[in-house]
């Protein structure tokens, strides 16, 4: 069965500093790896995915992650964290492109300070 | 382009009354379905999804059912809800490209 980890339940930055969000995955055969935005009391927002194209992925509002077979991880990351970015971020992986085997890790808490 | 929408927003119910969510997915045909649940503290729980009109898979035993009379309307519905069944409840929709499109939530508190 798939699981994902998400190393650190709650990670704080500075404004203006690295964004770094872990997830690892366990998956049987190649995955489709997914990030997901959270903003308080909204759905969740597709950030970027991963479907065994290029390994270096771009998403929207300048987050990027990169898929490492080797070390069954796809973290998130943004060079420059902006206020706006304080969310739960969520690391998904699924087994085939129809939606139904979703699973999703337990989510992070990004906070931005000033 | 598609759209989802859900509602109401937010509720708050009595122990024991009944529940209805409901949710429309639009520019799409066929969609694949689900409701997932977000208990406080608690990561995303998948309630039930549907691959079709009529079908409906439920994936955690519970006071809860899923309907879906239309092909791009899902309902979850309860006839006595439990203090447990608080929580953010939100609906996806899926389309064969691998990732799921989530509507806007709704909150439900049970009292």
């Amino acid at each position: 069965a798939q699981s994902v980890t998400q190393l650190g339940s709650h990670v704080s930055v500075s404004e203006g500093a690295l964004v770094l969000l872990r997830c690892n995955y366990s998956s049987s055969v190649p995955p489709y790896l997914f990030w997901y935005v959270q903003y308080p009391n909204q759905g969740l927002q597709l950030l970027l995915k991963y479907t065994s194209a290029a390994t270096l992925v771009k998403g929207i509002n300048g987050f990027e992650a990169e898929f490492k077979k080797s070390e069954t991880s796809f973290h998130l990351t943004k060079p420059s964290a902006h206020m706006s970015d304080a969310a739960e971020y969520f690391c998904a992986v699924s087994e085939d492109n129809y939606g139904q085997n979703f699973v999703f890790g337990p989510g992070t808490r990004l906070s931005v300070l000033p | 382009s598609q759209t989802i929408h859900q509602w109401p927003a937010t509720l708050v119910q009595p122990v024991g009354s009944p529940l209805s969510l409901e949710c429309t997915v639009e520019g799409t045909s066929n969609p694949n379905l689900y409701w997932y649940r977000q208990a406080a503290g608690r990561g995303l729980q998948l309630l039930f999804y549907s691959v079709g009109i009529g079908q409906i898979s439920s994936e955690v035993p519970q006071n809860l059912s899923a309907s879906r009379p239309q092909d791009r309307q899902f309902i979850l519905s309860s006839k006595k809800l439990l203090l447990s069944d608080s929580g953010f409840y939100l609906c996806a929709w899926s389309g064969g490209r691998g990732e799921l499109f989530f509507g806007e939530g709704s909150r439900l508190t049970v009292l």
